[in-house]
Order: C-alpha cells, then structure tokens, then sequence
C-alpha cells in the first residue's frame, strides 16, 4: 500500500499563475483533506471531503477549489497564485483505526513558492 | 473559539532522560485528543489517542496522560533517544469526528 501520494514534490509559480495539486489514497478511507503548513503555525485546513460527492469549507479556503474525483482522489487548485499561498501543503486521508477514532494519514507534502 | 496551544520554544533534553510536552486547551472539551509526530520536510504521523475517560495510555516508550480539569495533556518519551528529535503535535476534534483541531507543535531535540 502506497497511502497517501502527493504531487508534485516542489513548484515555483509567478503570481497569477493556476495550478493543481494532485492527491490520492488506496486506504478506502472516506475523508479527505487539504492543509497547509507555515512556520510557526499549526495545520490549518483549507477544505475537506467526507465522502465521495462532497466538498466543505475549512478555516481558510479563500483562492482555493477543490474536486473530489472519486473516492481515491482528492485535487486543490489555486486559480490565480498569490504570494500568501507560499506554504506547504499536506493532503491527509482518514477512516476510523483501530482506536475507533478517525486517526490522519497524511501524504509527504508539497512546497510551493509563488514569486 | 476552540484553541490550542503547545510550547513553542524547542525543548533540548540529554539523551536517557524523561522528555514531557505540553498540550493546553480551552473553551472546550474534547472527547479525546490525538498525539503525531512529524520529522522534517514530512507529513504528521499518528501516534497515540486517548480519551476523555482515560487518565492514562502507554505504548512502549510513550505516555499520554489527559486531564480535563486541568484541560490539559501531557505527552511522555521515556529513556529518550536522538531518533525521538522530531516535532510533536496535538490534535483534539473538532466539532465532528472528520475534523481535528492542530497545535503549533513542540520541537523535541534530544541529545547525545
């Protein structure tokens, strides 16, 4: 099992520009979710999914969308970068574990730069 | 709001001694509260949970004790080691079980 795959790794982008990041998961798990991280500041959600065909608003969605493709993957897209998007940005994927809670497993990240 | 606060200067402990983070939070009360630790240029990974009506929960090494008057929770790294040097986050829900609420995270360096 590969878990949670992100893509890409790194990306450079100019303001303005759009891009996609890519997520997907092989857990079966139903909720999805997209963070981003900045020093010194906890996980911040930007949107999640808890399930196939549904999508919801978290703490700062403001220049993102999402689409949840199918219960698999689970895409971000930033239609017009601002430098404010710099950040790094984990999807996260979670079912209910073993401790009967819903345990997190993230993907290894993506870095963005927008210049 | 629902809030969450850990240490946020790095915590220097000499290898073999007893490393306890701190998780504080307030205007709530959480069912349970999960623990990750995440290493750098990597995602979070999931440690320990432990509930509301659980003083205490081990597994091998580590030690979460929660203790909801103090609204707080402690997190234990026995015998430590300078493979534990990482970041260790808290994690209580939200309001519904799909999302948590994430602490700034404690830098534990560890010694030689």
């Amino acid at each position: 099992n590969a878990g949670v795959t992100q893509t890409p790794k790194f990306q450079v982008l100019k303001t303005g520009q759009s891009m996609t990041l890519q997520c997907a998961q092989d857990m079966n798990h139903n909720s999805m979710y997209w963070y981003r991280q900045d020093p010194g500041m906890g996980l911040r959600l930007i949107y999640y999914s808890a399930s196939e065909g549904t999508t919801d608003k978290g703490e700062v969605p403001n220049g993102y969308n999402v689409s949840r493709l199918n219960k698999r993957e689970f895409s971000l897209r930033l239609e017009s970068a601002a430098p404010s998007q710099t950040s790094v940005y984990f999807c996260a994927s979670s079912g209910k574990g073993r401790t009967g809670a819903y345990e997190q497993y993230f993907g290894p990240g993506t870095r963005l730069t927008v210049t | 709001s629902q809030k969450i606060e850990q240490n946020s200067e790095a915590l220097n402990i000499q290898e073999g001694k007893t490393a306890t983070l701190t998780c504080n939070y307030t205007n709530y009360s959480p069912a349970y509260l999960q623990w990750y630790r995440q290493d750098p240029g990597r995602g979070p990974v999931f440690l320990l949970l432990i509930r509301e009506n659980e003083k205490e929960k081990r597994k091998e090494r580590l030690k979460v004790t929660f203790d909801t008057t103090l609204k707080q929770s402690l997190f234990h790294i026995t015998a430590s080691q300078p493979a534990d040097s990482a970041t260790y986050l808290c994690a209580p829900p939200r309001n519904s079980n799909y999302q948590l609420i994430w602490g700034a995270g404690t830098k534990l360096i560890i010694k030689p």
